[in-house]
């Protein structure tokens, strides 16, 4: 089945390294999302991508970068996480403006 | 910015009767507005949707109800049973946003039995 693939699903990692969030998809979508999840305020837009050369950021872009390295994939990292970027990811696709989204499983990220 | 406001944030019910949430956005430019339901430890999944060209759009027990002009939708759940306990989310296409999904914060939709 074509689907959203998130790595990793679960991570803990010390205050101040840099980490990388992974997410691939099947579905041939050109448009990819990532959003964080936090408890009462629901899916936050960090960056959204059209296509490999055209990336934008979202609603809380600051503390995070992504890269789009091919049509299929979109990964988000974390330069020097902190302990209030502990959150659900999610990532997402879509294949146009008005369709639905697609989600990963999500990656539980913990700063410690 | 653009943005969502969800209401309520937590919605109790008996199993068998009906659940109503509403949505409110800001974009005027906004066409599509599609509901998420998310059990726990599990990713959103789409359970309707709703484009600007129509008023109303129903599925079995779900329907959605669209006020271009008072911007604001509502997601109405009848019959409910224990299965629809899970967290609901809104969502409307934001023009600013390249057309990106910008969601309300939620409602926790408890059915007991």
């Amino acid at each position: 089945d074509a689907d959203v693939t998130q790595t990793p699903r679960n991570r803990i990692t010390k205050t101040g390294k840099r980490i990388m969030l992974e997410c691939s998809q099947t579905k041939g979508h050109d448009r990819m999302y990532w959003y964080r999840q936090d408890p009462g305020l629901g899916l936050r837009l960090i960056y959204y991508s059209f296509d490999v050369k055209d990336i934008n950021k979202g609603e809380i872009s600051d503390g995070y970068s992504v890269s789009r390295q091919a049509q299929a994939k979109f990964s988000l990292s974390l330069e020097s996480a902190i302990p209030n970027q502990t959150a659900l990811y999610f990532c997402a696709t879509r294949a146009g403006r008005n369709t639905e989204a697609f989600f990963g499983q999500g990656t539980r990220l913990t700063v410690v | 910015g653009e943005n969502v406001e969800q209401h309520p944030s937590t919605l109790s019910v008996q199993e068998g009767d009906s659940a109503v949430i509403k949505c409110t956005y800001s974009d005027s430019a906004s066409n599509y507005f599609p509901w998420y339901k998310q059990e726990l430890g599990k990713r959103p999944q789409l359970i309707i949707d709703i484009r600007s060209n129509v008023g109303e759009k129903k599925d079995q027990r779900i329907a959605v109800t669209l006020n271009k002009t008072a911007k604001h939708f509502s997601l109405h759940i009848t019959e409910t049973q224990p299965e629809d306990s899970a967290v609901y989310f809104c969502a409307a296409s934001i023009a600013q946003a390249g057309t990106a999904l910008i969601f309300g914060k939620g409602t926790t939709l408890s059915v007991s039995s």
